[in-house]
């Protein structure tokens, strides 16, 4: 089946600081999507992005699905911004969606 | 429109013990899946179900069952709960929303089995 790797697991930044999550995968995908989980457990849609670039506040998120990769920009991150980045993926229609095992994020004031 | 609810938050059982969560949307997705998330670990996916009346296992679908008599609910059973079984319970559908297939989440059941 289809591999999915974030990058990196672990990540520590300070309050204002940018930073940029990998998510690559091993075949040609038709739906990739980005989740935070809080750290209260709470999982959030972030991105629907098959392909492109898409923007909503600080975050923003490409994919080059010719290349097979993902990222997921933070901008001048926050506290908030903390908890589990997950990427996931779908081949083809009908099939649930495969996670990668997340980037840990870390923002500290 | 609540999204994706589930019950109960908590629940604590013997070894042995049945229980049944349950799952709801208000979304009118087609699709919802049943995951659990142990200590540090990513979402594993237990079972899913297409539509009204389907359901297909998942990477770990031993020891649950699950039905989808309604669409709008989706229910996970342990017929005889085991300590392997303690975890965090996701609810999750997907449809396409706005255009998009984007999937959303419940808020979790904490499961422990003593």
């Amino acid at each position: 089946g289809i591999q999915v790797e974030q990058s990196p697991p672990d990540l520590i930044l300070q309050e204002g600081a940018n930073s940029t999550l990998r998510c690559n995968f091993s075949d040609s995908v038709n739906n990739l999507q980005w989740f935070h989980q809080n750290p209260w457990g709470q999982l959030i849609n972030l991105f629907y992005i098959p392909s492109g670039t898409k923007q909503n506040g600080r975050l923003s998120a490409t994919t080059v699905a010719t290349e097979r990769y993902s990222l997921l920009y933070i901008s001048s991150s926050q506290t908030t911004d903390s908890g589990v980045y997950f990427c996931a993926v779908e081949v083809t229609g009908n099939t649930p969606l495969v996670f990668g095992k997340g980037t840990r994020l870390s923002v500290i004031a | 429109n609540a999204g994706v609810t589930q019950t109960p938050k908590f629940r604590v059982l013997k070894t042995g013990q049945s229980m049944t969560l349950l799952c709801a949307q208000d979304m009118n997705h087609e699709y919802m899946y049943w995951y659990r998330q142990d200590p540090g670990m990513g979402l594993r996916l237990i079972h899913y179900s297409v539509g009204e009346g389907t359901t297909a296992k998942g990477e770990v679908p031993d020891g649950y069952n699950v039905s989808r008599l309604k669409k709008q609910n989706f229910l996970l059973g342990l017929e005889s709960a085991a300590p392997s079984q303690t975890s965090v319970y996701f609810c999750a559908s997907s449809g396409w929303t706005s255009g998009n297939p984007e999937q959303y989440f419940g808020p979790g059941t904490r499961l422990t089995v003593t």
